[in-house]
């Protein structure tokens, strides 16, 4: 059964800062992994998108990478902005089922 | 990017009393729509896979008779959470995805509050 977990449960920097949010699985055989972005209250916005063929993605400055053997993602932020405070999950689409599995969620909070 | 809406974004109910929520996709035919349920400070959790024009597919520990999805059209997928109780407030979110199921696209989540 996959299990997606994400570390830290929650991380508060000042603004300026990059920083990397961490996010593994257990089963390997993923058809792609994605990070989303939830603000309090709101619905999911889509980050980036990486195919299990791809080794990361970059959008701006946030940058996704996948290794997928260990099971392993990053999602790294560059120069934090206070814009930037969210809950950050990402989540895998298991191989012939297309199901999402979410990991349990990183609170990022970029203090002004 | 694809579009997917959610009505109604909140509702507040008396307990006993059915809901539907609605998930459309505004700009592409969703093949397949997904339904998800987020508790205060939880993560998503899959309440059931719906294709259009059968029947949906629940995860397990999801009651079937408790909360129906019908998927009538290429658009458009209802949960109906019925006889509802304080236990079933929560965040609801649907998703949708194309004949590829590539990518899906999430509606911005009802919240309903059962008092």
């Amino acid at each position: 059964k996959q299990e997606v977990t994400q570390i830290p449960a929650a991380l508060s920097v000042p603004e300026g800062e990059n920083l990397v949010l961490n996010c593994s699985f257990t089963d390997s055989a993923i058809y792609n992994l994605q990070w989303f972005r939830q603000d309090p209250g709101k619905g999911l916005t889509s980050l980036l998108l990486i195919q299990s063929s791809q080794r990361e993605q970059t959008s701006g400055r946030l940058n996704a990478s996948l290794d997928k053997s260990s099971g392993r993602s990053t999602l790294y932020i560059a120069a934090s902005q206070p814009g930037d405070s969210a809950t950050y999950l990402c989540a895998v689409s298991t191989s012939g089922t297309y199901k999402y599995i979410f990991g349990t969620g990183t609170r990022l909070k970029v203090l002004a | 990017g694809a579009v997917v809406s959610q009505h109604p974004s909140r509702v507040i109910c008396k307990s006993g009393t059915s809901v539907k929520i609605e998930c459309r996709s505004l700009d592409f035919q969703a093949t397949t729509m997904f339904w998800y349920r987020q508790f205060p400070k939880q993560s998503l959790m899959l309440m059931a896979t719906s294709n259009e024009g059968s029947k949906a597919t629940y995860e397990q520990g999801v009651e079937k008779d408790k909360f129906l999805i019908n998927h009538a059209s290429l658009t458009l997928s209802t949960l109906t959470v019925t006889s509802a109780h304080p236990e079933d407030s929560s965040f609801y979110i649907c998703s949708a995805a194309g004949g590829s199921q590539e990518t899906q696209y999430f509606g911005p989540g009802t919240r309903l509050l059962v008092l």
